[in-house]
């Protein structure tokens, strides 16, 4: 079975752009929450859906969104990109929204230059 | 969510068990303890959680003190590939939150 899947899997881009970041979740899974992890440090909570539906939000700008779609895959968009968005952006899925094992993908390694 | 304090590194000889102590004193009664490793450069792995009692499966074990105010992975026979950085999480939210600390290094050598 295939695991949670990211795309792309690196990126760089310039300052003020936009990016758009995707993510399928385990087959049968509803819940995709995402992540990102600047180096040397842990993931940081951003968003979480669960049936198309957002359930979390974490300390982020309104530059980053992001939105489910009908067969569980995700979205995340970062507009205006800043230096400082440069991070290891994960995804995760999990079978419901409460307390169940996080299934992680690889991640994005996106560049802000 | 409560907070986590882990030692920010370890050592272990390779085969034997690696106990890695987290304490997380101000933890609540609906908040589960977790437990994730990232090895470099890969996605964070779920490894156990529990909420209240000893939890076993095939990768470690997880001790939880009678007054859920610490606990202790376990990996009973430490490979050089379980060298990673290991995350003690508490969460209790009705969404699938997870606050990641900075983590153990824990290094296994030969």
């Amino acid at each position: 079975d295939a695991g949670v899947t990211q795309s792309p899997t690196h990126l760089i881009k310039t300052r003020g752009q936009h990016v758009t970041l995707r993510c399928s979740p385990i087959s049968g899974h509803k819940s995709v929450s995402w992540y990102q992890q600047v180096l040397g440090q842990g993931p940081q909570f951003i968003f979480q859906y669960y049936e198309k539906e957002e359930r979390g939000r974490g300390n982020f700008p309104d530059r980053f969104s992001a939105r489910q779609f009908p067969n569980y895959s995700s979205e995340l968009n970062v507009n205006a990109l800043l230096l400082g968005d440069s991070a290891l952006y994960l995804c995760a899925s999990s079978s419901s929204v409460g307390n169940t094992e996080a299934f992680f993908g690889q991640g994005t390694r996106l560049t802000v230059v | 969510d409560a907070k986590t304090t882990q030692p920010p590194s370890m050592d272990c000889a390779e085969g034997r068990a690696a106990n890695l102590p987290c304490n997380h004193s101000t933890i609540s009664g609906n908040e589960y303890v977790y437990w994730y490793r990232q090895i470099h450069s890969q996605g964070p792995q779920y490894i156990i959680h529990g909420l209240k009692n000893n939890e076993t499966n095939e990768m470690a074990s997880l001790i939880i003190t009678e007054d859920r105010k610490s606990s202790t992975l376990i990996l009973p026979h430490a490979t050089l590939r379980d060298t990673a950085v290991y995350y003690c999480i508490v969460s209790g939210t009705s969404y699938g939150k997870l606050t990641f600390g900075q983590g153990t290094i824990l290094t296994v050598h030969p």
